[in-house]
């Protein structure tokens, strides 16, 4: 069973810290991982792809790739309490599929 | 600019009646897929369509049954509701993969509700 492990969490950090958010994913093959945010009451929206180890940068969003230890992480640095939702990991196999393989999430709260 | 819609957005419905979700993608994406959401298991694979009259099976596909006869439809029927298909169901799109990358983009989700 291919698996996406998240915790739940809540994560709770003051407004202007950087929150650090964790994922895991069990099928060595994976070749794309995708951070995606969700109010609550909403749908989920991409934020960040990252197909290749090491880090990948977009405005206050850092996404990082480790494969060997499978395993990626977003971090959002200067937290505003707008970015308060849960956080869902995806990974994908490359493949002709298509399909994702999506983690629970993790709910973030920021402190004003 | 629609992107993915869908319809209803809010469905009450009584158990054992046939009901018929609809989504629709303006981008002209080759891949579509539903998914159903419940609160301790995140987002769970229905069905998914690689293309017009090309579909196959998720994760949770029983008492589901999908279609897809146009590039931008993708309609979701369960045949005779159950209340266990209580759910927010996402439809999704992706292009193909060499063309970009394989990420998905969501519609605003259907709120189903079977008593």
């Amino acid at each position: 069973q291919k698996e996406v492990e998240q915790n739940s969490g809540p994560l709770s950090v003051p407004e202007g810290a950087i929150a650090s958010l964790n994922c895991t994913y069990s099928d060595r093959v994976s070749q794309s991982f995708f951070w995606y945010r969700q109010y609550s009451g909403k749908s989920p929206e991409l934020i960040m792809s990252i197909y290749s180890n090491g880090d990948k940068e977009d405005g206050r969003f850092t996404a990082q790739l480790n494969k060997a230890s499978q395993y990626v992480s977003l971090l959002i640095r200067d937290s505003q309490p707008s970015d308060s939702a849960t956080y869902l990991c995806a990974v994908g196999n490359g493949g002709a599929t298509n399909k994702l393989i999506f983690g629970t999430g993790t709910l973030l709260a920021v402190q004003p | 600019d629609a992107g993915i819609t869908q319809s209803p957005r809010y469905k009450i419905t009584e158990t054992g009646r046939q009901v018929t979700l609809m989504c629709h993608q303006t981008w002209s994406h080759s891949y579509m897929f539903w998914y159903r959401q419940d609160l301790g298991h995140g987002l769970r694979l229905i069905y998914y369509s690689a293309a017009a009259d090309i579909t196959d099976k998720g994760e949770v596909p029983d008492g589901y049954v999908v279609s897809r006869s146009k590039t931008e439809n993708f309609p979701l029927t369960l045949e005779s509701a159950t209340r266990s298909q209580t759910s927010v169901y996402f439809c999704a799109s992706s292009a193909l993969p060499f063309l970009a990358g394989d990420e998905q983009y969501f519609g605003p989700g259907t709120r189903l509700t079977v008593t």
